[in-house]
């Protein structure tokens, strides 16, 4: 039972490149968030989904863009990645008590 | 939306002594309060949580006392440990089944425990 994997644990872009920032389950939870984490702000939410085909924007939703096709997967993916996006980020899944469980975040810089 | 003010922002105790973190949150539907615990290099972790029908929790050494009333919660950590260090944040978020509350964070307490 690996909870929520991320992968890359890290990656360095160039301003202007795209990737994809993988994040997977095995608790079966419907509900899956992204956050991003910068110092001095706290976490702060991206993009979420409450299940499979159902995605909707958080507090800092700009420059990303998601989906989720599987109960299981919910990638995160930075179409021209920009400085501002250098930051820690975290994925969530929410059991039906309401409590998060967190990924071990994926640390970015765009350079 | 949900404001969450969280103080202080670093706090530097020495072993055995206790730690207390506030938070105040803005928004009254809110009725569920998480406290994670972060370590270098991982993802944050649920160390206790209250919900709006509980005034106080406790489990071993930490414990939530919540105020309704006046919209602020607290973390306390009796007898601290070395192991304790870390970044704490506390949040807020109305609960319901697969709903799309999302938990809106406090900036985070530094918590240094010195021996």
């Amino acid at each position: 039972n690996a909870g929520v994997t991320q992968t890359p644990k890290f990656q360095v872009l160039k301003t202007g490149q795209s990737m994809t920032l993988q994040c997977a389950q095995d608790m079966n939870h419907e509900y899956m968030s992204w956050y991003r984490q910068d110092p001095g702000m706290g976490l702060r939410l991206i993009h979420y989904s409450v299940g499979a085909g159902i995605t909707d924007q958080g507090e800092v939703p700009n420059g990303y863009n998601v989906s989720r096709s599987t109960t299981e997967d919910f990638p995160l993916r930075l179409l021209s990645a920009a400085p501002s996006q250098t930051s820690v980020y975290f994925c969530a899944t929410r059991n039906f008590k309401n409590i998060q469980y967190f990924g071990a975040g994926t640390r970015l810089s765009v350079l | 939306g949900e404001n969450v003010e969280q103080h202080p922002s670093t706090l530097s105790v020495q072993e055995g002594d206790s730690a207390v973190i506030k938070c105040t949150y803005s928004d009254s539907a809110s009725n569920y309060f998480p406290w994670y615990k972060q370590e270098l290099g991982k993802g944050p972790q649920l160390i206790i949580d209250i919900r709006s029908n509980v005034g106080e929790k406790k489990d071993q050494r930490i414990a939530v006392t919540l105020n309704k009333t006046a919209k602020h919660f607290s973390l306390h950590i009796t007898e601290t440990q070395p192991e304790d260090s870390a970044v704490y944040f506390c949040a807020a978020s109305k609960s319901g089944s697969n709903s799309g509350y999302a938990l809106n964070f406090g900036k985070g307490t530094s918590l240094l425990v010195t021996p």
